[in-house]
């Protein structure tokens, strides 16, 4: 049972390139989420997915896009990076909601962009 | 803005000492109120989480104590150890879920 795994662990991107963060979890939650962890700003909601088939705005989705592929798998997709989007990435996922359900999260993606 | 404020940023404390971290809340919309602790490196996991129809709640030596007319929420650490050096996060959801704020963070450093 890995939990959450999220693909890459490291990146660097200069400005302007793309690239999807994978995410995949194998407890059949059916809900998931990303977030972005920057210092003194604790996590931010950047998208979560309810259930398969929908996805919705978190607190700072501009600059991103999700594809929620299926149940197991979410990803988060940078178009054009910019340095304001160096960050910590986390994926969790929970069984409902998250309201009163525990949130699993991955070990995060250390993304820099120069 | 932050719409949940945990304080301090940072704590020492000493072996065997008690830890306490504190948050407010502005949003009466928000229902439930867990605490995430994480290592270096890795992603938060749940400690302990609390909803607003009791005022304290106990796990081991991690208590929430919570205060619904102050709106405001604290994490106790009793008897802190060096394993417990972590970041800890208050968060804040509200009843319908999904759209969890968390604080900002304190970094937790216990000397031996």
């Amino acid at each position: 049972n890995a939990g959450v795994t999220q693909t890459p662990k490291f990146q660097v991107l200069k400005t302007g390139q793309s690239m999807t963060l994978q995410c995949a979890q194998d407890m059949n939650h059916n809900s998931m989420y990303w977030y972005r962890q920057d210092p003194g700003m604790g996590l931010r909601l950047i998208y979560y997915s309810a259930s398969e088939g929908t996805t919705d705005k978190g607190e700072v989705p501009n600059g991103y896009n999700v594809s929620r592929l299926n149940k197991r798998e979410f990803s988060l997709r940078l178009e054009s990076a910019a340095p304001s989007q160096t960050s910590v990435y986390f994926c969790a996922s929970s069984e409902t909601s998250g309201y009163t359900d525990t949130q699993y999260f991955g070990p995060g993606t250390r993304l820099t962009v120069l | 803005q932050q719409q949940v404020k945990q304080s301090p940023q940072s704590l020492i404390v000493q072996k065997g000492g008690i830890s306490i971290i504190n948050c407010a809340y502005e949003n009466t919309a928000f229902d439930y109120f867990p605490w995430y602790q994480q290592f270096p490196g890795k992603g938060p996991a749940l400690l302990i989480a609390i909803r607003p129809d009791v005022s304290e709640k106990k796990e081991g030596r991690f208590t929430i104590s919570f205060n619904k007319s102050a709106k405001q929420f604290s994490l106790h650490i009793m008897d802190s150890q060096p394993g417990d050096s972590a970041t800890y996060f208050c968060a804040a959801s509200p009843a319908g879920g999904f759209k969890t704020i968390f604080g900002a963070g304190t970094r937790l450093f216990v000397k031996a």
